[in-house]
């Protein structure tokens, strides 16, 4: 069966910190994936996507995310975080009809 | 404005009371969906729609309806709500299948259900 695991559940991080939120998944077709955030009190927003080509992939804000084929993983990551970046954030995989989602991360940067 | 609007954004009610939250898009979108979502649980899926009148189940459509009477409208229908429907829900849509294109979500319904 298709799955998306998120293993760091809370993250906790000082203003200009990196980054590195994991994301694994397991399927073994033709995988396109996405990385969402959700702002306190907000819905969802893409990020950025991955769907062929350079496995490196730059979304907004300062976000990128490389895609791994070998360890089956699409780790988010950004070099300095901001106060502003506090939010939820989930990584999904494209499946027939759906997204199948993450439990997401809670990221709380500290100022 | 290419936007996703739900309604309510907040509802509280009572166990057995029928209730509505409409999803509207104006993207011309052929693809909508209803998720909910749960702590530590992310967002799972409740029903989908490919197109008019074409609806199917998700992973978690126990409790709840669904129509398609016209492209930008998909209302989510609790005929009768239970406690373990107290959630939060979004719906989205996208134009094809809701693979491999991006999925536009709403704002989302927070409802309680007492």
């Amino acid at each position: 069966a298709q799955s998306v695991s998120q293993h760091n559940h809370h993250v906790i991080l000082s203003e200009a910190a990196s980054l590195e939120l994991g994301c694994n998944y397991s399927y073994g077709g033709t995988v396109n994936l996405f990385w969402y955030v959700q702002y306190p009190g907000q819905h969802l927003q893409l990020l950025l996507k991955y769907f062929s080509g350079d496995p490196l992939v730059k979304g907004i804000k300062g976000f990128e995310a490389e895609f791994i084929k070998s360890k089956f993983s699409f780790n988010l990551r950004k070099p300095s975080v901001q106060w502003s970046d506090t939010a939820e954030y989930f990584c999904a995989l494209s499946s027939t009809n759906k997204l199948i989602f993450g439990t997401g991360t809670l990221l709380a940067v500290q100022p | 404005e290419a936007q996703v609007t739900q309604n309510p954004r907040y509802l509280i009610t009572v166990t057995g009371k029928k209730l509505t939250v409409t999803c509207s898009q104006n993207m011309n979108h052929e693809y909508m969906s209803w998720y909910r979502q749960d702590p530590g649980l992310g967002l799972r899926q409740i029903y989908y729609s490919m197109n008019v009148e074409v609806t199917d189940k998700g992973d978690v459509p126990e409790g709840y309806k669904v129509s398609r009477k016209e492209k930008r409208n998909f209302p989510l229908i609790l005929e009768s709500p239970s406690p373990n429907q107290t959630s939060l829900y979004f719906c989205a849509s996208s134009y094809v299948r809701g693979g491999a294109e991006t999925q536009y979500f709403g704002p989302g319904t927070r409802l309680l259900v007492l």
